[in-house]
């Protein structure tokens, strides 16, 4: 079954800078990639998310970059503000009537004023 | 729209007691999964149901963990027996069904979570 591996575990970056989280993927047939920010006590929301057809997408700070041959994705966020701190979730998912999405251990950022 | 529904947000049960757990999703969404997730850990993939059918519970306990998703009413996450291990945090999501394949999206919308904590 699919295996999903997500790197660094915490990360800590100063305001304004950028962050960027990694994740791997173990199942070729895997074709949706979803990114998902929880905060404290709260359930995850779904930020951005990218199919196999594309590399690249880009929501104004946030994008995420794909490279199927390797079968890793990334999540970049730019000029970092405080209310991103949160623990992101990466995710991967065949696109199908019968696919489970598997999680990502998650990535907890911080941002420093 | 109403988002995804979760009751209760808190359990208390003794250890050998019931749980149920309860999801409404989201209005035209046909497909739920329920996933377990324990202190600074990660989301687990529990199980993934359409209206009346189990399509994959292969992250199930093969014990004392039931899920249904009637015709009628929410999906219910149902836990026999618990002990102190199934104290956790539990993540009901819904997804639409894609109009023009008819195929399930997999965009995921969560409801808050119901914690359970287990004495």
């Amino acid at each position: 079954g699919e295996n999903v591996e997500q790197h660094p575990s915490t990360l800590s970056v100063q305001e304004g800078d950028s962050a960027v989280i990694k994740c791997t993927y173990s199942d070729s047939a895997s074709n949706y990639f979803p990114w998902y920010k929880q905060e404290l006590g709260k359930g995850p929301q779904l930020i951005i998310d990218i199919r196999s057809n594309v590399g690249e997408k880009k929501d104004q700070r946030i994008a995420v970059t794909l490279n199927k041959t390797a079968k890793h994705f990334s999540l970049h966020i730019t000029e970092t503000q405080p209310e991103d701190s949160a623990v992101y979730f990466c995710a991967a998912s065949g696109y199908s009537s019968a696919s489970k999405i598997i999680f990502g251990s998650g990535t907890r950022l911080s941002i420093r004023p | 729209n109403a988002g995804v529904m979760q009751n209760p947000r808190h359990l208390v049960r003794r250890r050998g007691q019931e749980a149920r757990l309860r999801c409404s999703p989201m209005k035209g969404h046909s497909h739920v999964y329920w996933y377990r997730q324990l202190p600074e850990e990660g989301l687990k993939f529990m199980v993934y149901l359409q209206k009346e059918n189990i399509i994959d519970e292969s992250g199930m306990p093969k014990e004392r963990f039931s899920a249904e998703f009637p015709k009628e009413g929410p999906s219910i996450l149902r836990i026999q027996q618990v002990v102190r291990g199934d104290s956790a945090a539990y993540f009901c999501a819904s997804s639409p069904t894609d109009t023009s394949g008819g195929v399930n999206t997999g965009e995921l919308f969560f409801g808050e979570g119901s914690r359970l904590t287990v004495l």
